[in-house]
C-alpha cells in the first residue's frame, strides 16, 4: 500500500524558514514524480512544486514561491522534502504531498495524497 | 499563465444529478482531473484524464472534455457526495487548479 507522512509543519513567523518532510512506502520511490499542494484557509488547492522522478529528477515550481522553496529528495530515506525560506502570511496552508502514477509530472494526476501538514506564519 | 474557472457552488437535490464545469481556453485540448475533497480530509481523485475513473470511485461520477469546457457529472447523488471539487490541469510544467466548487446535497 502507498502511503505519504507529512511532517514538519508548524508556527513561525515572517521571514523565518521551514523544512516539511514527506516519508514515503509502498512503491519504488525513483520511479514516480512526487508534488507538493497547499490549501490556504478559505482558499482553494494550489500546486506548489514538482519534482520527477528518474535520477536526474528536474524540478519545477509556482511562481508564488519560486526563489523562496526548494524541492529535494533522499533516495536513501524515501523521503520528499520542501525547504520554505523567507515565509509570509501568504504561505500560511495545510501542505499536501502527492504521488503521481508515472515517473514525469507530464500531464498526470495526483494520487494518493499525504494527510498533510499545518503551516502557519504570523506575527 | 493559463487559467480555469468553476462555480463557487452548486446545489442538487438527494437522487437527482449534479454538473460541476471547469472552463478554459481550448481545455478540450488539455487532460483535466477532478479530485473530491471533504473537510478535514486530503483531497481524492475521483476522474482522471478527462473521464477515466479511479477503482473505489462508484460509477456514479463521469467526466467530459471538449471545446472550452469539461464537466464533472455526479448522477444520483447522496449526502456522501458533499464536499469541494477542484478540476486541475497542467500548463505544460505549471500545475493549475479551479477555484473549486462547493456541492451542497438538499
Amino acid at each position: 500500500e502507498v502511503q505519504l507522512l507529512e511532517s514538519g509543519g508548524g508556527s513561525v513567523q515572517p521571514g523565518e524558514s521551514l523544512t516539511l518532510s514527506c516519508a514515503t512506502s509502498g512503491f519504488t520511490f525513483t520511479s514516480y514524480a512526487l508534488s507538493w499542494v497547499r490549501r490556504a484557509p478559505g482558499k482553494g488547492l494550489e500546486w506548489v512544486s514538482s519534482f520527477n522522478g528518474g535520477r536526474e529528477g528536474r524540478t519545477y515550481y509556482a511562481d508564488s514561491v519560486k526563489g523562496r522553496f526548494t524541492v529535494s529528495r533522499d533516495t536513501s530515506k524515501n523521503t520528499l522534502y520542501l525547504q520554505m525560506d523567507a515565509l509570509t502570511a501568504d504561505d500560511t496552508a495545510v501542505y499536501y504531498c502527492a504521488k503521481h502514477p508515472q515517473q514525469l509530472i507530464g500531464t498526470s494526476w495526483f494520487d494518493p495524497w499525504g494527510q498533510g501538514t499545518q503551516v502557519t506564519v504570523s506575527s | 499563465s493559463y487559467g480555469v474557472t468553476q462555480p463557487l457552488s452548486v446545489s442538487v437535490a438527494q437522487g437527482q444529478t449534479a454538473t460541476i464545469t471547469c472552463g478554459g481556453d481550448n481545455i478540450g485540448g488539455l487532460h483535466v482531473h477532478w479530485y473530491q475533497q471533504k473537510p478535514g480530509q486530503a483531497p481524492v481523485v475521483v476522474i482522471y484524464s478527462d473521464r477515466f475513473r479511479p477503482s473505489g470511485v462508484p460509477e456514479r461520477f463521469s467526466g467530459s472534455n471538449s471545446g472550452n469546457t469539461a464537466t464533472l457529472t455526479i448522477t444520483r447523488a447522496q449526502l456522501g457526495d458533499e464536499a469541494d471539487y477542484y478540476c486541475q490541469v497542467w500548463d505544460t510544467t505549471t500545475g493549475v487548479f479551479g477555484g473549486g466548487t462547493k456541492l451542497t446535497v438538499l
